[in-house]
């Protein structure tokens, strides 16, 4: 496709279960990002992949949160345990191996905690 | 550590006057760039414009222009001509290192 693609678009899922989350970069793109982005808050940054490398993965909030990617193509962010807290819109963005490109964001999922 | 401030929870504009929305940075990196994004209701993420730290000219991009000022570490967000689908929340951000930052946002109101 054209765009970042993720899915699900929404995922209701019950306290204690984990989920997973997926991010189709636009082809090409060897930077990735994941951010969550709580109701009526700004963007928190999660972890950058450079190629399948995640220098940095200190943005993620606990040890129950881990994302892998798959050479320069997909990625998935696991939440383990889910808690509530954990209920918000998980955005992934891509952006083209060179600096200043402009992030290109997807539609997002939406994750409900009961 | 990198930081990004947007102190306007809430602007209101005239439609066709002009608007100026804050964004203040830190960050001890001699090298990175500033995003601006806008986001409609609904909820997808818009580029508007990009500055590098290098830069020497002020970034702009049709009714959008980025008023850099290195030293006082501002890279305001400049909308010409608004218009009624300006109507959203604008998010500064910052790339450095291996992160990028967002501000908390600014809530743009247009008028009719």
């Amino acid at each position: 496709g054209a765009g970042v693609s993720q899915s699900p678009s929404n995922k209701v899922t019950e306290k204690g279960k984990d989920v997973e989350l997926r991010c189709d970069p636009i082809s090409g793109h060897t930077a990735l990002y994941w951010y969550r982005q709580r109701l009526g808050q700004g963007l928190e940054f999660l972890i950058y992949f450079q190629g399948n490398s995640a220098p940095d993965k200190s943005g993620l909030p606990s040890d129950r949160f881990s994302a892998e990617r798959t050479g320069e193509s997909v990625s998935t962010l696991t939440i383990q345990r889910t808690q509530q807290e954990d209920s918000a819109v998980y955005l992934c963005a891509s952006s083209a191996p060179f600096w200043g490109q402009p992030q290109h964001f997807g539609d997002g999922t939406r994750l409900s905690i009961l | 550590a990198q930081k990004i401030t947007q102190t306007q929870p809430g602007m209101f504009v005239q439609e066709k006057e002009a608007v100026t929305l804050d964004c203040t940075y830190d960050t001890s990196d001699p090298s990175y760039g500033l995003f601006w994004y806008k986001q409609p209701s609904s909820g997808e993420m818009i580029f508007l414009i990009y500055q590098g730290s290098y830069d020497q000219q002020n970034a702009t991009e049709g009714r959008y222009s980025l008023n850099f000022q290195k030293a006082r570490k501002s890279a305001n967000l400049v909308i010409s001509a608004s218009q009624l689908g300006d109507s959203a929340m604008y998010f500064c951000a910052m790339i450095g290192g291996f992160k990028t930052i967002f501000g908390a946002g600014t809530r743009l109101f247009v008028k009719a």
